[in-house]
């Protein structure tokens, strides 16, 4: 079955460093998506991405994060001058289609940011 | 505004049924979701039911919306230790996005 796979599993960086999460969608996926899991707490949503540009994006999404769809298959997230605060489980997810008929979102396994 | 609530916690003995419950907010909700998460793991999509419905039945899972309460429960019968996890329920905005606004999630502890 196809599935979302996201790189590294596990990342490690040192505060203020900036930081890129990889992920590859479904293959015929059009709807992209992060989310994140700080320890202990809700999985919130990040960002929603379609044809090549940001179509919703959450409180928590602010200057300091930025999504790029470099090529046909992946979907990074960067964070910039990253702080204490971004240390959580990142989520990439991606659906078939939203809208009217939507399909439901397939997640990667995420990966594990620690900031130091 | 949005939110999604569920109870932390299920304890249940091998080969009994759980039911994990959850209540939603959002009437423009328009489908809602069962994710299961293992420790270590990502989100594993579960099951998910459209919100003009009111059951729906996948193997051992059972989902029962009741839309009018805002309340939707997942029913495992047969429970196995295999099925101890943490499960998040999740609902899907119809906004510009249909992004997912997530429950705190239910970790089920399946004793043998």
């Amino acid at each position: 079955e196809p599935e979302v796979t996201q790189t590294p599993s596990h990342q490690v960086t040192q505060m203020g460093q900036e930081v890129i999460l990889r992920c590859v969608p479904i293959s015929n996926h059009l709807y992209f998506y992060w989310y994140r899991q700080i320890l202990g707490q809700k999985v919130e949503f990040l960002v929603s991405f379609y044809n090549n540009e940001i179509s919703e994006k959450s409180e928590i999404f602010d200057d300091q994060f930025s999504v790029e769809r470099p090529d046909g298959s992946n979907f990074t997230l960067k964070i910039r001058s990253t702080k204490l605060e971004d240390s959580a489980m990142y989520f990439c997810a991606s659906s078939e289609r939203g809208g009217v008929g939507t399909q439901p979102q397939h997640f990667g396994d995420g990966t594990r940011l620690s900031i130091l | 505004g949005e939110d999604v609530e569920q109870s932390l916690f299920l304890s249940v003995r091998e080969g009994d049924s759980s039911v994990i419950n959850c209540t939603y907010t959002d009437s423009s909700s328009t489908y809602l979701y069962w994710y299961k998460q293992e420790p270590g793991a990502g989100l594993q999509l579960l099951t998910y039911i459209f919100s003009n419905m009111d059951m729906k039945q996948d193997q051992r899972l059972t989902v029962l919306l009741n839309k009018k309460d805002k309340h939707l429960s997942l029913r495992i019968a047969d429970t196995q230790t295999g099925d101890s996890a943490i499960y998040f329920c999740a609902e899907s905005i119809a906004d510009s996005s249909y992004k997912l606004i997530f429950g705190s999630g239910t970790r089920l502890l399946v004793r043998p």
